[in-house]
């Protein structure tokens, strides 16, 4: 069965790097579109970023561009999302994503990322 | 970027009544291969959100058929026939037309 686990979360401070990661089972990564989708704690859901399965193309919201990078290592079958020049509003819980039919219809269990100093 | 906004924000519903929400999107949701990407999640407290509806009306399998998804263009609706305990929790919907995928605000039901 189709299963998403997400790992990397924790406190970072201000200004640091965090790399989360995307373990897949029971479907094949590059076969897909992956996303990324965050929520603040109390808040709604924000979609940060999306990796294509064909052109490798990627995608991301206004508010990571240039500070956030979504990437996937076939050979592990593991979705990534490299954050850096982290900052207080983005600690969320980080979910990722398959993508079925032009929306996503598996989600892992989140990690949460905190910002703080 | 495409903008998605939801009413009501909070929906409060006796038992067993009808439940609606609109999502409207600031500009058409017709992809250029000819499909409309709306779908709309169910998330409960401290759970991962769960798809309900794909491509506006489309239920995913296991979801109850009280769930209805209809709309076209810039204007979509999720319809609950009788609300029942377990429907408790926040909506959403999204837009996966654009490049840059985007979600409506949520809308909160409760048990009146």
């Amino acid at each position: 069965q189709v299963q998403l686990v997400e790992s990397g979360g924790g406190v970072v401070q201000p200004g640091r790097s965090l790399r989360l990661s995307c373990a897949a089972s029971g479907f094949i990564v590059s076969s897909h579109a992956m996303h990324w989708v965050r929520q603040a704690p109390g808040k709604g859901l924000e979609w940060v970023a999306v990796i294509w399965s064909d052109a490798n193309d990627q995608y991301y919201a206004e508010s990571v561009k240039g500070r956030f990078t979504i990437s996937r290592d076939n050979s592990k079958n593991t979705l990534f999302l490299q954050m850096n020049s982290l900052r207080a509003d983005d600690t969320a819980v980080y979910y990722c994503a398959r993508d079925v039919v032009g929306s996503t219809d598996h989600w892992g269990q989140g990690t949460l990322v905190t910002v703080s100093s | 970027d495409i903008v998605m906004t939801q009413s009501p924000l909070s929906l409060p519903v006796a038992l067993g009544q009808p439940a609606s929400i609109s999502c409207r999107s600031s500009q058409s949701l017709v992809h250029s291969d000819g499909n409309t990407y709306l779908t709309w999640f169910h998330q409960r407290p401290g759970q991962s959100p769960r798809r309900l509806i794909y491509r506006v009306s489309n239920r995913d399998s296991g979801v109850p058929d009280r769930f209805s998804g209809s709309g076209s263009g810039t204007d979509f609706t999720l319809k609950i026939t009788s609300v029942e305990a377990e429907d408790v929790g926040v909506y959403y919907c999204m837009q996966g037309t654009g490049r840059q995928h985007s979600f409506g605000q949520g809308t909160k039901l409760e048990i009146k």
